[in-house]
């Protein structure tokens, strides 16, 4: 029983190709995150979407684009990916914006080469 | 500059030891909390402080909000092998809690 998965684990691809990553939670929660975590193991939060609006955009290049079609899923998009793109990206729930506990997903390997 | 700022960044201690990681900024946050996560997986909830001094205690780990909200501890009493991993403090921040997390710190207990 995954609370929060996500797809592919690993992604191996070549620059300027264009990639989606997909996540679904099963926790029945209003919010959802995508987070990126560098090699040093930062970990820094990219956008929030509450009932499929968009609450949290940060300053990220718009080559990213996140898509939520309901309240379960939180989808992103990555259109001609470049080096400093290779990253853990992790989805996470939680119950609303102002919740203190997010559950995270196991997160998704992207390599770019 | 980091808003969440945590030292140690790497710790290598034997089994047994006691350990304290600390967490500090020079905003007041609203909520803390401390997350670990294990190579390969997504960060997992330790636990929530709320209020200034909160002291919580979660088996041989014991967590601390200092007074004025802006900074934390966490102290391990006679670590163990599984606790070894990283230690992610996060505060919430704004109208909607946007979080933000530390750096972490990188332990690792030697058998």
């Amino acid at each position: 029983d995954t609370a929060v998965s996500q797809t592919p684990k690993y992604l191996v691809t070549q620059m300027g190709n264009d990639k989606s990553i997909k996540c679904e939670q099963n926790l029945g929660h209003d919010t959802m995150y995508w987070y990126k975590q560098d090699s040093k193991k930062f970990l820094k939060i990219m956008f929030s979407y509450n009932n499929k609006e968009l609450i949290i955009n940060e300053t990220v290049p718009n080559r990213f684009s996140p898509k939520s079609p309901d309240k379960a899923h939180l989808n992103l998009h990555i259109n001609s990916l470049e080096l400093g793109d290779s990253a853990v990206y992790f989805c996470a729930s939680s119950q609303e914006p102002s919740a203190k506990t997010q559950y995270f997903g196991p997160g998704t390997r992207l390599l770019v080469l | 500059t980091q808003l969440l700022e945590q030292s140690p960044q790497f710790l290598s201690i034997q089994e047994g030891e006691n350990l304290t990681v600390y967490c500090n900024s020079s905003s007041v946050f609203s909520s803390l909390q401390w997350y670990r996560q294990e190579p390969g997986e997504g960060p997992v909830l330790l636990v929530t402080v709320v209020t200034g001094g909160e002291v919580k205690k979660l088996k041989r780990l014991t967590f601390q909000f200092g007074d004025a909200r802006k900074d934390s501890s966490l102290h391990i009493t006679a670590a163990q092998p599984g606790d070894t991993g990283l230690y992610l403090c996060a505060g919430g921040l704004g109208g909607y809690q946007k979080v933000t997390f530390g750096i972490g710190t990188k332990l690792q207990v030697i058998p």
